[in-house]
């Protein structure tokens, strides 16, 4: 059964600091994709990054980067320099071949940056 | 940048009443979906789509639900007859092809009374 943890469940920040959001996953196939939504206080889900499970170079994008160890089956996103406009609900997501690649949703951490 | 949209943002509705969830997926996406949120909760899968019929559906999406793509375009979630548990943020999302990004909609809000 696929699984997706993410242990924090919120974090607060003051403006400027660096903040990590872990995911930890589960999944028995060797093909998946794992996935990054934000979703701000509008409610809609944003899309952020998509990696597949055979590439395990870290990403960068802007003040955004994301870090994929498949030793550890983690896939950890970290904001640089947080903003208030980072404040948000963020979801971690896996899909694989087992479930037809639907989506799986961890539970979400909620970012706080305070100005 | 073409996007997934859904009407209405926000419906009010009365137990017992029926609902219709109207979405517009993108439009050269083949596979589509309804996910669910309940108020501070995670986001559960609900129901997938392909080739004008149901390719996979969750333990919730019971006999209460149904879906439909009545043309082209549109893709709809209907709910015979709302429960207070039904109330939820439902988002309609769309994938190119199976394994690709699936993008979301901006959610329609719906409150069961």
């Amino acid at each position: 059964a696929q699984k997706v943890t993410q242990a924090q469940t919120e974090i607060s920040v003051v403006e400027k600091e660096d903040v990590t959001l872990d995911c930890v996953y589960e999944t028995r196939d060797t093909t998946y994709y794992l996935f990054w939504y934000k979703q701000p206080p509008s409610g809609e889900l944003v899309f952020l990054i998509r990696r597949n499970s055979f590439d395990e170079q870290n990403e960068i994008s802007g003040r955004y980067s994301w870090n994929f160890q498949k030793s550890t089956s983690s896939f950890n996103f970290t904001i640089t320099a947080s903003q208030v406009v980072d404040s948000a609900v963020y979801f971690c997501a896996l899909s694989d071949l087992s479930n037809d690649y639907k989506l799986s949703f961890g539970a979400g951490t909620t970012v706080t940056v305070r100005a | 940048e073409p996007e997934v949209t859904q009407t209405p943002s926000h419906q009010v509705t009365q137990m017992g009443q029926e609902v219709i969830l109207r979405c517009v997926p993108i439009s050269n996406h083949l596979y589509f979906y309804w996910y669910r949120q309940i108020l501070g909760q995670k986001v559960e899968f609900l129901v997938s789509f392909y080739n004008n019929e149901i390719s996979e559906k969750s333990e919730i999406f019971d006999d209460q639900f149904s879906v439909e793509r009545p043309d082209g375009s549109n893709f709809t979630l209907k709910i015979r007859s709302t429960k207070l548990e039904d109330s939820a943020m439902y988002f309609c999302a769309s994938d190119r092809s199976s394994g690709n990004t699936i993008y979301f909609g901006e959610g329609s809000w719906l409150t069961v009374v």
